[in-house]
């Protein structure tokens, strides 16, 4: 069964939409890590956010917002007012002891904003 | 300030040849890593290290070799190249593998894309 589950292959919005990229784990241990990372068309993957399990709080930063909620096992990413320079692929991870706190990776969520 | 550094960025090979990826990072990282991406699949961890002198296998390491000699460097060995080892292959690394040494907040090369015929 796949600890991580980013159920959306591609989603495409005009630019300005509010977009959101869904993450489901799965893990039993009680101390674990989520992760999004972003890469862009050039290739290079770029870390986003880490979140503990202890910390349920919601992130904000700029246009990003990210939504932690255990009870569903979700970890959702929301893009407000979308732009094209957000095109990109984006992964959702998990670390948990374990693996070994090594990163389990989603199969990411492909972006496409359009102008 | 150079970052995760990985040569070569494209590199054909056929069946069989061998050839090392190298990997460089200049940030002090003890934890380095080695990962392949393919369509749809995200991405797989194939051998990873803690620090120089260790190394430990990852999800998917058969075909694969590795060694950390030096804190800096974590080059990648294929011994005898395969088709399915078509791949783009990066390198990750990080200050270590504990919440308080940045756990899993990776800083990526710019991926070597292999293709094997």
């Amino acid at each position: 069964a796949q600890k991580v589950t980013q159920a959306q292959t591609e989603i495409s919005v005009v630019e300005k939409e509010d977009v959101t990229l869904d993450c489901v784990y799965e893990t039993r241990d009680t101390t674990y890590y989520l992760f999004w990372y972003k890469q862009p068309p050039s290739g290079e993957l770029v870390f986003l956010i880490r979140r503990n399990s202890f910390d349920e709080q919601n992130e904000i930063s700029g246009r990003y917002s990210w939504n932690f909620q255990k009870s569903t096992s979700s970890f959702n990413f929301t893009i407000t007012a979308s732009q094209v320079v957000d095109s990109a692929v984006y992964f959702c991870a998990l670390s948990e002891m374990d693996s070994n706190y090594q990163l389990i990776w989603g199969a990411g969520t492909k972006l496409i904003i359009k102008p | 300030n150079a970052g995760v550094t990985q040569t070569p960025k494209f590199q054909v090979l056929k069946t069989g040849q061998s050839m090392t990826l190298q990997c460089a990072q200049d940030m002090n990282h003890e934890y380095m890593s080695w990962y392949r991406q393919d369509p749809g699949m995200g991405l797989r961890l194939i051998h990873y290290s803690v620090g120089a002198g260790i190394t430990d296998q990852g999800e998917v390491p058969n075909g694969y070799n590795v060694s950390r000699s030096t804190t800096e460097d974590f080059p990648l060995r294929l011994l005898s190249a395969a088709p399915s080892q078509t791949s783009v292959y990066f390198c990750a690394s990080s200050l270590g593998l504990l919440a308080s040494s940045g756990a899993g907040e990776l800083f990526f090369g710019e991926g070597s894309r292999l293709t094997v015929l």
